[in-house]
C-alpha cells in the first residue's frame, strides 16, 4: 500500500516568492492534515481537513498561507509571499478516520529554505 | 495549554546497550500520550501509545509506561541496534481532532 506523497521533497526560493506544497494521503484516508516543523522542533499543527472541509485551521497564518483540498482527496498548501521565516519542514499526514486514535500516517515531507 | 519535555539529544549508545528517553508532559485534561519515530529519509511513524495511566505501551523491543502521578512517558529498550538509530518524538493528544502536541525530537545515535 503507497504511503503519504508528498512533493516537491525541497524546494529553495526567494523571500516574497510563491511555492506550493502537494500532498495525496493514503488511499481511503478521509482526514488530511498539514504540520509545519521548525529546525530542531517538533511539528506543529496548520490546518486539518475532513473530507474538502476544513475543519481546523486556527493556526493557519491565513496572511499568507491557503490550502484546499478539491474533491477530499490531494491537497495543496501555498505561501504567498514567503518570509524568511517560513523556511521549515512541511509535513503532510492523513488517517482513516476521525476517532481520535492518534494513528497519523505522515509523509516524508517538503523542505523549504527561503532565501 | 499542553505540552511535552523530550531530553536532549543526540543520544549516542553502543549496541546492546540499555535505552531510555525521558518525556514529560502538561495537560489540560485527560490526555492520550505516543511515541513517534522517524528513521531516516522516511516520515514519522507511530511506535506505540497508551490511553489511560499505568498502561504500558509497546512495540519493536520498545516500552513506555504512562505515569500520570509523575507525568512521564518515558521510552525505554532493553538492548538496541544500528537500527533504532532514528529521531524518536514524544507527543499527546487531548481533545477531539486528532489534534497532537509534539515535543522537539530526541536524536538516538547506535553505534557497533
Amino acid at each position: 500500500e503507497a504511503g503519504v506523497v508528498q512533493s516537491p521533497r525541497y524546494k529553495i526560493i526567494e523571500k516574497k516568492q510563491p511555492v506550493a506544497f502537494w500532498c495525496n494521503p493514503i488511499s481511503g484516508h478521509n482526514t488530511l492534515y498539514w504540520y509545519r516543523q521548525n529546525l530542531g522542533q517538533g511539528p506543529e499543527l496548520l490546518i486539518r481537513y475532513e473530507n474538502e472541509e476544513a475543519v481546523d485551521d486556527s493556526q493557519l497564518p491565513k496572511d499568507r498561507f491557503s490550502a484546499e483540498r478539491l474533491k477530499g482527496v490531494d491537497s495543496t498548501l501555498k505561501i504567498q509571499p514567503a518570509e524568511l521565516g517560513d523556511s521549515a519542514v512541511y509535513l503532510c499526514a492523513s488517517s482513516f478516520r476521525t476517532g481520535d486514535t492518534g494513528e497519523l500516517f505522515f509523509g516524508e515531507g517538503s523542505r523549504l529554505t527561503v532565501l | 495549554g499542553n505540552s511535552v519535555t523530550q531530553m536532549e539529544g543526540p543520544v549516542t549508545l553502543s549496541e546492546e546497550a540499555f535505552l531510555t528517553i525521558n518525556c514529560t508532559y502538561t495537560a489540560t485534561g485527560y490526555p492520550s500520550l505516543f511515541w513517534y519515530v522517524q528513521y531516516p529519509g522516511e516520515g514519522l511513524q507511530l511506535l506505540l501509545k497508551a490511553t489511560k495511566a499505568d498502561d504500558k505501551g509497546s512495540n519493536k523491543g520498545f516500552e513506555a509506561t504512562y505515569r500520570k502521578e509523575t507525568t512521564s512517558f518515558h521510552l525505554e529498550k532493553g538492548s538496541v541496534q544500528v537500527s533504532d538509530s532514528a529521531v524518536y518524538f514524544c507527543a499527546l493528544l487531548v481533545g477531539g481532532g486528532n489534534k497532537l502536541t509534539f515535543g522537539t525530537g530526541t536524536q538516538l545515535k547506535v553505534e557497533l
